[in-house]
């Protein structure tokens, strides 16, 4: 089975624009959730979205937004980048169809904004 | 209080000597419970995931999950070089939210 995928895999954005990512989950899994990874925060939830509907949501400003597709695909989408959206992005996949939930990491998105 | 809690290390063994990972958590409804493996550049790769009180061993790797302490660890036997990485435990509350730890930076000196 093929992983994980995002795109693009870097992105150099200026301050105050937008920017779009993109996942493909696991064939199959119906759950996707973002995160951003940064060295000083570490990973922390974005969201997650099952089923075409955001499921949960972290502790991110309204500037953070998703969605998902029918085909289980994911985009987030962030507005009026700042610096410290400087990080990279990783979205995870999921059958979240288990007790355990187990997911799966793709290889991420760094996003530099100047 | 940080939702999960690791030591940050870094944590240096000998190759062949058993390294270990301490994790608690502050949920006590969590259900499930995760270590993952994050190469320098690399996105994390599921280790193992365990949700039952007690051990759970899967090749040189154990993870030892104590719900009454709030408590996850991982065992490492035979420690090799390539096991150098930092290690992230996360855990899943009973509302699906994962929560991650800061990591446990590990380096297996040959």
């Amino acid at each position: 089975k093929a992983g994980v995928t995002q795109t693009p895999r870097y992105l150099i954005k200026t301050r105050g624009q937008q920017v779009t990512l993109s996942c493909s989950p696991i064939s199959g899994h119906r759950s996707v959730s973002w995160y951003q990874q940064t060295p000083g925060q570490g990973l922390q939830f974005l969201f997650e979205y099952f089923s075409e509907t955001q499921r949960n949501k972290g502790n991110f400003p309204g500037r953070f937004s998703g969605r998902q597709f029918s085909n289980s695909r994911s985009e987030m989408n962030v507005s009026t980048l700042e610096l410290g959206d400087s990080a990279l992005y990783l979205c995870a996949s999921s059958s979240a169809i288990s007790r355990v939930y187990e997911q799966y990491f793709g290889p991420g998105t760094r996003l530099t904004v100047t | 209080q940080k939702e999960v809690e690791q030591n940050s290390g870094p944590l240096s063994v000998p190759e062949g000597a058993i390294a270990s990972l301490n994790c608690t958590y502050s949920d006590r409804g969590s259900q499930s419970f995760f270590w993952y493996r994050q190469y320098s550049g690399k996105s994390p790769e599921l280790i193992m995931s365990i949700y039952s009180n007690g051990d759970k061993e899967d090749g040189r790797f154990t993870a030892q999950l104590n719900k009454a302490s709030q408590y996850v660890s991982l065992l490492i036997r035979d420690s090799q070089p390539s096991d150098s990485a930092t290690y992230l435990c996360a855990v899943k509350t009973r509302g699906n939210q994962f929560y991650f730890g800061t990591g446990t930076s590990l380096t297996v000196i040959p």
